[in-house]
C-alpha cells in the first residue's frame, strides 16, 4: 500500500507568515490528492482537491501544488483562523490513505 | 445543502458488534459515492470504507476487511456500516462522508462515537 508522509508534524508561525506543508507519497499518485483542515473540536473541511483545485468558499490564501509523489499546501499569509491540523489524502485507489497531519499554531 | 447525520455509536465489549447508520439529505443520494472515515481520540484521520453510488463496488481498509460491511439503501437515502469482532483499536469517532467527483470528501457528518471496552 502507498504511504503518505506529512512534514512537519507541527509548526508555529507568526500572523502574516507564509506557511508550507509537505505531503509525500512513496509511489506516484498522479494528482489524486486532497487537503483538509480540521479546527480544534470541529469536523474536517475540504480545502483542495486534485492537488491544486481550491474547493468552493475556501480563502484564496490557501493553495496546493504538486504531482506524482510530492505535494505542498501553502498558506500565503497565516491568519489566526488558520489554527488547525491539516491532512493530506490520496484517492487514486484504495486504500484512500490520509497523512499523519500537520498541526499549525500561531507564534 | 447536503447534510449527513450519523447514529448508532455506543459502548460495546471487545468481540461485539455494532451497526452505524447515516441519514443523508439535501442532495441526490444515489448519484454519489459515500464512505466512512474514523478518528481515534486525539489521533489523525483514518479512511475506513467506501461504496459507489449503486452499491455494486465496495472498498475497505485492510484492518477492517472481513469484519466491517458497508452498505446503502438508495430508496431510504441511508448509508450503513456493520461492524463485527470489534477490538479496542476500533474505538473512534466515525464520520459519514460524501465523495466528490472522485473520492475526496466534500461533506462530513458530525460523527458518532464508538467505544470498545470491557
Amino acid at each position: 500500500d502507498i504511504q503518505m508522509t506529512q512534514s512537519p508534524s507541527s509548526l508555529s508561525a507568526s500572523v502574516g507568515d507564509r506557511v508550507t506543508i509537505t505531503c509525500r507519497a512513496n509511489q506516484g499518485i498522479r494528482n489524486y490528492l486532497a487537503w483538509y483542515q480540521q479546527k480544534p473540536g470541529k469536523i474536517p473541511n475540504l480545502l483542495i482537491y486534485d492537488a491544486s483545485t481550491l474547493y468552493s468558499g475556501v480563502p484564496s490564501r490557501f493553495s496546493g501544488s504538486g504531482s506524482g509523489t510530492d505535494f505542498t499546501l501553502t498558506i500565503s499569509s497565516l491568519q489566526p483562523d488558520d489554527v488547525a491540523i491539516y491532512y493530506c489524502q490520496k484517492y487514486d485507489d484504495a486504500p484512500l490513505t490520509f497523512g499523519g497531519g500537520t498541526k499549525v499554531e500561531i507564534k | 445543502e447536503a447534510q449527513l447525520l450519523e447514529s448508532g455509536g455506543d459502548l460495546v465489549h471487545p468481540g461485539g458488534s455494532l451497526r452505524l447508520s447515516c441519514a443523508a439529505s439535501g442532495f441526490t443520494f444515489n448519484q454519489y459515492t459515500m464512505g466512512w472515515v474514523r478518528q481515534a481520540p486525539g489521533k489523525g484521520l483514518e479512511w475506513v470504507s467506501d461504496i459507489n453510488n449503486n452499491g455494486a463496488a465496495t472498498y475497505y481498509e485492510d484492518s477492517v476487511k472481513g469484519r466491517f460491511t458497508i452498505s446503502r439503501d438508495n430508496s431510504k437515502n441511508t448509508l450503513s456500516l456493520q461492524m463485527n469482532s470489534l477490538t479496542a483499536e476500533d474505538t473512534a469517532i466515525y464520520y459519514c462522508v460524501r465523495a466528490g467527483r472522485l473520492s475526496w470528501y466534500d461533506y462530513w457528518g458530525r460523527g458518532t462515537l464508538v467505544t470498545v471496552s470491557s
